[in-house]
C-alpha cells in the first residue's frame, strides 16, 4: 500500500503545454519534497514545502502543499522537453520518508 | 562539493550469491539512506545509518544488511540473492542540520540477478 498517490502515472504532452501532478495522502507529514529523476540516475531535490498553504516557484515550476499538510501539486507552465523525466514526491514523517509511484512525464517537442 | 557516489554502478549476480554495494556521502553528511527502485515497486525504503548506528529500518527481509563507517560511508549487503533483488539500489545522504526529508542522492547501482 502506498502512503502517497501520485496523479497521473503517465502524461506524455507536446512542448509549450502546462501540466499539474498530484500527489495525495491519508496522512499528514511534516515536510514534503519534489524530485525528479531522470533514466539511470538518481533522484534530484527540486523543492521542499513544509507550512500548509504554501506555494513556491521554481521558474517554470510551481508546487503547492495542501492546508492540511496531507497533500500537493505541481504544475508546470510552457513545459519543454528538458522537463522530461520521473516526477516523484516524498513525504517526511520524523526520520521515516516515503515516496510516491511517481509521475512519468514526456515532453515532445 | 562532490556529490554522493555509489560504486559499483552495474552490477550482474547469479541467484544465490551475495553482494556489497557501497556508497560515499557528502562530505559532512552523517546520514545516509538506503532505497531499492523497481518499476513495479517504486522507491522503498531500507535503511538509515546515522553515526554508525542503525536509525531507521523498512519492511525488508533479514538478507538486507547495512553498516556505516567512522567517515560516514556506508555498505549495504545481500546475501541469498533472489531473482527479485533485481533493482536500482540507491543510497542518499543529508546533513544533520537540514530537514527530514531533504536528500541527495547518490546515481544508483543497477543489480540484475539471473
Amino acid at each position: 500500500t502506498q502512503l502517497l498517490e501520485q496523479s497521473p502515472q503517465f502524461l506524455s504532452i507536446q512542448e509549450g503545454e502546462n501540466l499539474t501532478v498530484y500527489c495525495n495522502s491519508s496522512s499528514v507529514f511534516s515536510s514534503l519534497q519534489w524530485y525528479r529523476q531522470e533514466p539511470g540516475e538518481g533522484p534530484v531535490l527540486l523543492v521542499t514545502v513544509v507550512t500548509g498553504g504554501e506555494v513556491k516557484k521554481l521558474k517554470r515550476l510551481t508546487f503547492q502543499f495542501g492546508d492540511a499538510r496531507k497533500d500537493s501539486s505541481l504544475h508546470i507552465t510552457a513545459a519543454q522537453p528538458g522537463d522530461t523525466g520521473l516526477y516523484l514526491c516524498a513525504g517526511a514523517d520524523f526520520n521515516k520518508f516515503y515516496f510516491g509511484s511517481g509521475t512519468k512525464l514526456n515532453v515532445k517537442p | 562539493k562532490a556529490g554522493v557516489t555509489q560504486t559499483p554502478r552495474y552490477l550482474i549476480k547469479t541467484r544465490g550469491q551475495q553482494v556489497t554495494l557501497s556508497c560515499s556521502p557528502i562530505s559532512g553528511h552523517r546520514s545516509v539512506s538506503w532505497y531499492q527502485q523497481t518499476p513495479g515497486q517504486g522507491l522503498q525504503f531500507l535503511f538509515e545509518y546515522f553515526s554508525e548506528t542503525q536509525r531507521n529500518k523498512g519492511n525488508f527481509p533479514g538478507r538486507f544488511s547495512g553498516r556505516q563507517f567512522s567517515n560516514s560511508r556506508s555498505e549495504m549487503n545481500v546475501s541469498t540473492l533472489e531473482l527479485g533483488d533485481s533493482a536500482l539500489y540507491l543510497c542518499a545522504s543529508r546533513p544533520t542540520s537540514g530537514r527530514a526529508g531533504e536528500q541527495y542522492f547518490g546515481p544508483g547501482t543497477r543489480l540484475t540477478v539471473t
